[in-house]
């Protein structure tokens, strides 16, 4: 599995995009980068996925540079709601080890 | 829109007690998972389950745990003998949805005293 890294923890001003980074330089080429988010203790919640090009959803839209190194998770207008631990993951369904794994994530503290 | 449910929400056990854990996954899905963690760590992977049996397990995973789905819906998870280490919270995962993601659930708070 590529490990990916990300920064401990981020401000945002509430109504502010967030702008979240994510390493993965040693992706393969068949995994997809996926961004969950854990509020509080919950359950990880599931944001947005994409193999190399850019996507958008009603939550939030992933960047993904040319190379796949690196990728960007942007919250647009970050509510008080979205203060979580965000979590950059490489995976692939139906690969050798079909699970996520997750790393420390960042913390996500979104200000008033 | 589909989800996972857990039972217990919540369940205090003493040390020594069996303890099930409980899980519905959403209905088509063919893999399911066990994680856990502990108050203040990482989300760690614990087993995950495919075509009625054990597809991989994490070191964690020993012989106090097993995993079954005993009618074909439920997906349960067993600590034979808890230990105070366990204590944790415990969430259920199943997949992939026809988009590629897996859902989790809301976890179950085991407490062991």
């Amino acid at each position: 599995d590529a490990k990916t890294t990300q920064p401990t923890s981020m401000d945002c001003a509430e109504g502010r995009a967030a702008n979240l980074p994510c390493n993965h330089s040693t992706i393969s080429g068949n995994e997809y980068v996926y961004w969950y988010r854990q509020i509080h203790s919950q359950g990880p919640q599931y944001i947005i996925h994409g193999l190399k090009n850019n996507e958008t959803n009603e939550m939030a839209s992933l960047i993904i540079t040319e190379d796949r190194k690196s990728s960007t998770l942007i919250l647009p207008h970050a509510t008080l709601r979205d203060t979580a631990v965000y979590y950059c993951i490489a995976y692939s369904y139906g690969g050798a080890t079909n699970k996520l794994i997750f790393g420390t994530g960042t913390l996500l503290a979104v200000q008033p | 829109e589909p989800e996972v449910t857990q039972t217990p929400s919540h369940q205090v056990t003493q040390m020594g007690q069996e303890v099930i854990l409980r899980c519905v996954p959403i209905s088509n899905h063919l893999y399911f998972y066990w994680y856990r963690q502990i108050l203040g760590q990482k989300v760690e992977f614990l087993v995950s389950f495919y075509n009625n049996e054990i597809s991989e397990k994490s070191e964690i995973f020993d012989d106090q745990f097993s995993v079954e789905r005993p009618d074909g819906s439920n997906f349960t998870l067993k600590i034979r003998s808890t230990k105070l280490e366990d204590s944790a919270m415990y969430f259920c995962a199943t997949g992939p949805s026809n988009t590629g993601e897996l859902f989790f659930g809301e976890g179950s708070r085991l407490t062991v005293l």
